[in-house]
Order: C-alpha cells, then structure tokens, then sequence
C-alpha cells in the first residue's frame, strides 16, 4: 500500500520568513495531492492540493510543486504569519480514495 | 450540506466496555474513510469504503475494532472491548471517488478509555 513520509517533523521560522515541507510517496499510482492544516483541537482542513499532470501550483502566499518522477511533493509558505502556526499533513491518493497521510509537521511562525 | 457528522464528540468509557463511533458523510460522497490520531502516531487509516464496501482494513489494529456501513449515509466504527490505548482522537472522513477532489473531515470524536 501507499506509504508517505513527511519532513521536517518539526519547524520553526521568524515572521516573514519563507518554509518550505517536504514528502515523499511510494505508490506510484498516487494521482491527487493535497495539503491539510489541523489548528489545535480542530479537524484537519484543505488548504491546496495538487494533481499528477500539474508540476506546480500557487495560492496566495502557499504554493505546492510536485515532481512525479521522485515521487516527491513540497508545500511551500511564503511570508509567513502567526496564524499559519499549526500542524501541517501532506497526503496521497488514488482517484479520490485511499487517502494517506504523511506523519505531519509542527510550523511555529515565530513574532 | 452540513458536512461530515461524528457523534458523539466526546466520549469516557470504561476499560472492557464497548464503544461505538457514528459517522454520516457528505450527501452524494461514495469514500469513507475512519481514522485515529494520537500524538505518538499521526493520522493513521484505519479503514475506508466505496460504496458502502470495506475495501481496505488494514490499518485497523486489532480484532477488537470494527467498521460497518450499513448505507450510503452512515457508518460505524466499535471498539469491544475498550482499553486505555484506544484513547485518542477518531475522525471520519468523506469524498467523492473517481474525482480528484478533497476528503472532507467530521469534527472528531474524542474518545477516553479509563
């Protein structure tokens, strides 16, 4: 089965700073990328996902690049601010079904 | 819609008892999927459906936990008998298979096993 793994664990940036996650996939048959945010005490929520015949995509201050080849998948934030501080999951899935979650990353956006 | 329903949100219950986790996903969304979270493990799939068919359980840790879906509107997950490591949070989830789009979650039930 699918397999996704997450970096960092944890991350710490000053305000206006740029971060940057990392995941990695193993089913090459994974088509559909999102990207959850979970705030404390809250269900996980989409912020942006990306889809296998899509190298790159840009929301605002949040992009996500995807390189299917290495079957690896990046969320990038830029400008960073304090409400961004939450758990970050990356995900994996085939046609809408079987979603795997990466392990997660802990953003501090730092004052 | 009012989106993916857990009930109930917070849930005590004794070791040895039985539990059981209610779901209803978004009207017309043929994937569910049950997950556990816990700070030690994340987000772990337990189980998912399409079209009310259990097509992937692996992830669902011991005999003691089981998942049905009776309908397309609702699903339950029981844990018989309950132990204090079963304490964490279960979240539902819905989507809609064959199209790439999101998996919306339901609040989460909070479950304590003392």
């Amino acid at each position: 089965g699918e397999n996704v793994e997450q970096h960092p664990s944890t991350l710490s940036v000053q305000e206006g700073d740029s971060a940057v996650i990392k995941c990695t996939y193993s089913d090459s048959a994974s088509n559909y990328f999102p990207w959850y945010k979970q705030e404390l005490g809250k269900r996980p929520q989409l912020i942006i996902d990306i889809r296998s015949n899509v190298g790159e995509k840009k929301d605002q201050r949040i992009a996500v690049t995807l390189n299917k080849t290495a079957k690896h998948f990046s969320l990038h934030i830029t400008e960073t601010q304090p409400e961004d501080s939450a758990v970050y999951f990356c995900a994996a899935s085939n046609y809408g079904q079987n979603f795997v979650f990466g392990p997660g990353t802990r953003l501090s956006v730092l004052p | 819609d009012a989106g993916v329903i857990q009930s109930p949100r917070h849930e005590v219950t004794e070791m040895g008892q039985e539990v059981t986790l209610r779901c209803k996903p978004i009207s017309g969304h043929n994937s569910l999927f049950w997950y556990r979270q816990t700070m030690m493990r994340g987000l772990e799939l337990l189980i998912y459906f399409n079209n009310n068919v259990p097509i992937d359980d692996s992830g669902m840790p011991e005999d003691r936990f089981s998942a049905k879906m009776p309908n397309a509107s609702f699903s339950t997950l029981k844990i018989q008998p309950s132990e204090p490591r079963d304490s964490a949070v279960y979240f539902c989830a819905s989507s809609l298979k064959q199209v790439d789009t999101e998996a919306f979650f339901g609040q989460g039930t909070r479950l304590t096993v003392v």
